[in-house]
């Protein structure tokens, strides 16, 4: 069973500045995707980035960008220029690439960023 | 165009009563996810439809959660004889192809059974 672990509760960051939100899973597939998700207190999950496991480049989405490491099974989510509206709950989750249930999703237990003006 | 809706966004419902919670997928969504999420944490996986077609229930927490998608369009999660464990957000979310590496979430529905 694949298993995703945010090991960072809660983080704090001042506008304008760099964070990284930490994620590390662990699974058997070797091909899979990875993403991280946004969720703000309005409860709508919204998806940030996705990465494929076969693509050794990082994805980046504007302010958004990862550093994913396959053989540590490590994916990081770092937000540059952080903004007010960044404040929100932050999942790291998991699919297999394959299967006839391919897309179920496997979440962390989530981050809460909150951004300070 | 229009996302995924759900309905009601919050039901109370007395223990032992039945319920049954409405997912409209994004128009031609050939997959539909549901999750149940508990407070402060992050949604675990319930079922997943491909069309019509239930193709993995294993996360239906017990035989009191039922899910259907008779016409492959809008899905119906019934949940008999609610227990206050029952009590979290259900999300549902919607894939334009077979699996989902591209999961479209709803607003869920906030479930507090008193």
């Amino acid at each position: 069973a694949q298993t995703v672990t945010q090991s960072q509760p809660e983080m704090s960051v001042q506008e304008a500045e760099t964070v990284t939100l930490s994620c590390t899973y662990d699974t058997s597939e070797s091909n899979y995707y990875l993403f991280w998700y946004k969720q703000p207190p309005s409860r709508q999950m919204i998806l940030v980035i996705r990465q494929e496991a076969y693509k050794q480049q990082n994805a980046t989405e504007n302010r958004f960008s990862v550093n994913f490491q396959k053989a540590a099974k490590s994916f990081s989510l770092k937000i540059s220029d952080s903004q007010l509206g960044d404040t929100a709950m932050y999942f790291c989750a998991f699919t297999d690439a394959g299967g006839t249930s391919y897309g179920k999703l496997t979440f962390g237990q989530g981050t809460i960023l909150t951004v300070h003006p | 165009g229009a996302g995924v809706s759900q309905s009601p966004r919050y039901k109370v419902a007395k223990r032992g009563q039945d319920v049954a919670l409405r997912c409209d997928p994004i128009s031609g969504h050939v997959s539909l996810f549901w999750y149940q999420q508990a407070l402060g944490q992050g949604p675990e996986f319930l079922t997943y439809f491909q069309n019509e077609a239930q193709l993995d229930k294993s996360g239906l927490p017990s035989d009191r959660f039922f899910a259907e998608r008779p016409e492959g369009s809008v899905s119906t999660l019934k949940i008999q004889r609610t227990q206050q464990e029952d009590s979290a957000v259900y999300l549902c979310a919607s894939s334009p192809g077979t699996g989902g590496s591209e999961q479209y979430f709803g607003p869920g529905t906030r479930l507090t059974v008193t």
